[in-house]
C-alpha cells in the first residue's frame, strides 16, 4: 500500500529563499509530524498535527518556520528567507492514532541544502 | 521529561556475528520504545516497539530488544550480522510532553558489517 510521500526529494535553495517542502500522510491517518534531521544526528521534533488542527508548534526553530494542514491530510512546510543552518533533512511522519504507544510511519524526507 | 542516549556512535561487526546496539532511555512513566533503521536515502523504518507488553520484543529481520526496567534499558540485539543491516539505527522514547506524545530520537548508531 501507500506509504507516507514528501516532495521535492531534494531542494536546493540559495539564502533567503522561501521554499515549501510537502507531505503526504498515509489515508486516513489522524496524526502528522514533522522532525529536522541535521547531518550526523537524530530526527527532533518541529510540529504536531491533530487532522487539521496544529496542537504543538514547540519545536519550529524560528518565526520564519510556520506549518500548515488545512484539510486534514496533506501537509507542508514552509521556510521563509531560508538561512544556512536550515541546511538539514525534513522528514514527515504519520500515525493512525493520537497515541504514542503506535508507531509512526515515515516518510523518504526531503533534504534541504541552502547555499 | 524522557530522553534516550544510545551508548555507541559506530559499532562494527562481522558478518555472522552478533549485534549489540545499546540503549538507554529516562522516563518519568512506563515509556513506550521503539527500534528504527534507516538505509542512505531510505525513510524510518521501525524495527520493532515495546509497549508494557512482554519485555522481550521481537521485531523484523531477526532482531530483537529486551526492555529492562531496573537497568533502564532497551538493547537491540541480533544473533548474526547480514551485510544488509548496515545502516544507522535510532532508538525513540514516545513521551506525553505539553499534552502532546513525542518522540524523542537517540543521536543513533551506524553500523557496520565486515565481509
Amino acid at each position: 500500500g501507500a506509504g507516507v510521500s514528501q516532495s521535492p526529494r531534494y531542494k536546493v535553495a540559495k539564502r533567503g529563499q522561501d521554499v515549501a517542502l510537502r507531505c503526504d500522510p498515509i489515508s486516513g491517518h489522524v496524526s502528522l509530524f514533522w522532525y529536522q534531521q541535521a547531518l550526523g544526528q537524530g530526527p527532533e521534533f518541529l510540529t504536531y498535527f491533530q487532522n487539521e488542527a496544529q496542537l504543538d508548534k514547540s519545536g519550529l526553530p524560528s518565526d520564519r518556520f510556520f506549518a500548515e494542514r488545512p484539510e486534514g491530510s496533506v501537509s507542508t512546510l514552509k521556510i521563509q528567507r531560508t538561512q544556512q543552518e536550515d541546511s538539514a533533512v525534513y522528514l514527515c511522519a504519520s500515525s493512525f492514532t493520537t497515541s504514542g504507544i503506535y508507531e509512526q510511519y515515515f516518510g523518504p524526507g526531503t533534504r534541504l541544502t541552502v547555499t | 521529561a524522557q530522553s534516550v542516549t544510545q551508548l555507541d556512535s559506530h559499532v562494527s561487526v562481522s558478518e555472522g556475528t552478533p549485534v549489540l546496539l545499546r540503549c538507554n532511555y529516562s522516563s518519568s512513566y512506563s515509556p513506550s520504545l521503539f527500534w528504527y533503521v534507516q538505509h542512505p536515502n531510505k525513510g524510518l523504518q521501525l524495527l520493532l516497539k515495546y509497549t508494557s507488553a512482554a519485555t522481550l520484543v521481537k521485531g523484523i529481520n531477526g532482531f530483537e530488544a529486551e526492555f529492562k526496567k531496573s537497568e533502564t534499558s532497551f538493547h537491540l540485539t541480533k544473533p548474526s550480522a547480514h551485510m544488509s543491516d548496515a545502516a544507522e539505527y535510532f532508538c525513540v522514547v514516545s513521551g506525553l510532553t505539553s499534552g502532546t506524545y513525542k518522540y524523542i530520537f537517540g543521536t543513533g548508531t551506524r553500523l557496520k558489517v565486515l565481509a
